[in-house]
């Protein structure tokens, strides 16, 4: 079975510009996370989703991050625009149903440097 | 809302030699617990999860974790590590009224040749 699939791997870019992020889960799961992990600290769920339909955003910083997830499958996060600050690794997970008992899945990441 | 403390950011260890990652919670309700692995340069990866029943769970590469209410802690044990042990633990929670999925902040094993 194929895991959770995710690129770019690694993205630099400078303050101020767009960056875009793609996930794709695992076949047949119908929720999906975008988490955001800064160095030296746990990872931050940033919005979740169940099929196309958000569950909960209540942490992504609506004034310059944007997802997606129009066919209830694969996602991209969007930041729009970058701060310094936003330098993290992005990482996306699915799980089968979304309930609290569900593992979760993750992939291996996106690396972002904001100069 | 549910929080967790891993207590060692650092844990060094020599080959063969038995470790313990230490994880304490914070919720109000009850809670359902989880330790992951992260290898260099992947993904989170499952170690073990209680759910409810038996407080001692095992899980994949002869990790296993027990589940302590009276302390609220669910710290992760190895009797015997290994080289490809060496990686960051991290353990989270989540409860059984919402969605939200806590993690705490890592523990990164260093095993010792």
């Amino acid at each position: 079975e194929a895991g959770v699939a995710q690129s770019p791997r690694y993205k630099i870019i400078e303050k101020r510009q767009s960056v875009a992020f793609w996930c794709n889960p695992i076949s047949g799961h119908a929720t999906l996370y975008w988490y955001q992990q800064i160095l030296g600290q746990g990872p931050k769920l940033l919005i979740q989703f169940q099929n196309n339909g958000v569950v909960d955003d209540s942490q992504l910083p609506k004034d310059r991050f944007s997802a997606e997830r129009l066919k209830g499958v694969d996602s991209t996060l969007k930041i729009q625009p970058a701060k310094l600050e936003d330098s993290a690794v992005y990482l996306c997970a699915s799980s089968s149903s979304g309930v609290p008992t569900d593992t979760q899945y993750f992939g291996p990441g996106t690396r972002l440097t904001v100069l | 809302a549910q929080s967790v403390t891993q207590l060692d950011s650092q844990v060094p260890v020599f080959e063969e030699a038995p470790v313990e990652l230490r994880c304490n919670y914070s919720s109000s309700v009850s809670v359902y617990l989880f330790w992951y692995v992260q290898y260099p340069n992947q993904g989170l990866q499952l170690l073990l999860k209680y759910l409810s029943g038996s407080t001692l769970v095992k899980g994949i590469n002869g990790f296993e974790a027990e589940f302590n209410k009276s302390q609220t802690s669910f710290h992760l044990r190895k009797p015997s590590v290994h080289i490809s042990d060496t990686a960051e633990y991290f353990c989270a929670v989540s409860s059984n009224t919402g969605n939200q999925f806590y993690f705490g902040t890592g523990t990164s094993l260093t095993v010792i040749p």
